[in-house]
């Protein structure tokens, strides 16, 4: 069956520490999305994809980076530099331009410690 | 103003109950609109799409007002699997401002 995955499920990070959170995805979608979700807030975007080799800012960029060298795949690297890293991370999917919505990954829950 | 705003709640409605939630956008040129489900502490899942005309699927009804960018989401016999939260979504606009702008969601409890 087709789908996005996201690993691992849930992640510890130490003070100063870069980590990297995977999305794999076999829906043939090109464009790809992280978002955060922290509690009483809406989902925040970190960083899209439309395509292979190309990403773009969202609202929330600074101390996050990403890379698209594949289709199937977008890994986001929360960097020592984001202050607030503790969150609910969505990586999520869609056909770029076919308004249908996305498809999510079932999160990766980030603590800090 | 908010770009998308909904009723945060919590509604809390009996088994069987018929309950509404709203949502604005600010946005004028937003085209596509949706309700999406999120259970705690999973991620979002598709409910259905919004059309103009007004659309339905079994127990929900989803009904579009551009005129006065309003939407809503009519839920009819509530059952207790009904429980969740319900998040209003909008598109930016045409062309590549798609992103999608997420209210911040409508909680619902269903109680026996």
């Amino acid at each position: 069956d087709g789908g996005i995955t996201q690993s691992p499920k849930y992640l510890f990070r130490k003070e100063g520490q870069n980590v990297t959170l995977s999305c794999e995805q076999n829906l043939n979608h090109d464009a790809m999305y992280w978002y955060r979700q922290d509690p009483g807030q809406g989902l925040r975007l970190i960083y899209y994809s439309q395509i292979v080799n190309d990403f773009q800012k969202g609202d929330i960029a600074e101390g996050y980076s990403v890379s698209r060298e594949k289709k199937e795949s977008f890994p986001l690297t929360v960097t020592s530099a984001q202050k607030n890293p503790t969150a609910f991370y969505l990586c999520a999917s869609s056909i770029w331009g076919k308004e249908e919505g996305y498809t999510f990954g079932s999160g990766t829950r980030l603590t800090v410690v | 103003r908010k770009e998308v705003e909904q009723d945060p709640g919590p509604f809390n409605v009996p088994e069987g109950a018929t309950v509404a939630f709203n949502c604005t956008y600010s946005n004028s040129a937003s085209q596509s609109f949706f309700w999406y489900r999120q259970d705690c502490r999973k991620e979002p899942k598709l409910l259905m799409s919004v059309y103009s005309s007004g659309n339905e699927d079994g127990r929900f009804t989803a009904q579009l007002n551009r005129a006065s960018q309003y939407i809503s989401l009519l839920i009819r016999d509530s059952k207790l699997s009904d429980s969740a939260t319900y998040l209003c979504v909008v598109n930016g606009g045409a062309g590549n401002n798609r992103k999608l702008i997420w209210g911040l969601g409508t909680s619902l409890a269903v109680n026996p």
